[in-house]
């Protein structure tokens, strides 16, 4: 089945260390995204892909950081200079074809920094 | 600057009611507005609409587009709980992809 995956689903850290949350996607598609999502409000952008070995800030990337070495991850971490880290996660891609603003999302990992 | 405003920001109604929601843009070069519903996951698409005027619908839900008065609506017929959701209006344009804030629905029973 094609689709993309996040892990975990749930993570827990302690606040001030580094956490890596994984964005996998079987689709071929070219373009990747994380977002944010806090509780009631919409998705804001953290950094984007549109292709391997190449990535662009949107507009919350402070405190994180992100790697694009293969077409199929693109990881983010979520670093101890954010401030407010605890938050919904989202993953999605875009394909480069007719419907290249069609968003999939993966499944979110929601992160509870204690 | 770029923007996507969604209202209302939230809607209470009761089951059966027809809500509307609405998604204005002002976007460079506008490419596509697409909806999505949300619950307590990833968001899941709804509509793609490129052209004015042409409705798109699926059950009980239908969009249309005004490219020249820039914006777009959803509607809701015979609204049931299940609908309670997050609906997101997302914009692309030829440099961008943009989330309005979203529009929280409630149905209550």
């Amino acid at each position: 089945d094609g689709g993309i995956t996040q892990s975990p689903k749930y993570l827990f850290r302690k606040e001030g260390q580094n956490v890596t949350l994984s964005c996998e996607q079987n689709l071929n598609h070219d373009a990747m995204y994380w977002y944010r999502q806090d509780p009631g409000q919409g998705l804001r952008l953290i950094y984007y892909s549109q292709i391997v070995n190449d990535f662009q800030k949107g507009d919350i990337a402070e405190g994180y950081s992100v790697s694009r070495e293969k077409k199929e991850s693109f990881p983010l971490t979520v670093t101890s200079a954010q401030k407010n880290p605890t938050a919904f996660y989202l993953c999605a891609s875009t394909s480069q074809g007719e419907s290249t603003d069609t968003q999939y999302f993966g499944p979110g990992t929601r992160l509870t920094v204690l | 600057e770029d923007k996507v405003v969604q209202s209302p920001l939230s809607l209470v109604v009761h089951e059966g009611d027809t809500v509307t929601l609405n998604c204005s843009y002002e976007v460079t070069n506008f490419r596509s507005l697409l909806w999505y519903k949300q619950e307590k996951k990833a968001p899941t698409f709804l509509f793609m609409l490129t052209s004015s005027g042409i409705e798109k619908k699926s059950g009980r839900l239908s969009s249309i587009l005004d490219k020249k008065e820039l914006f777009s609506i959803l509607n809701i017929t015979a609204t049931q709980t299940g609908d309670s959701a997050i609906y997101l209006c997302l914009v692309g344009s030829n440099y961008q992809l943009i989330w309005g804030a979203g529009t929280k629905l409630i149905i209550k029973p």
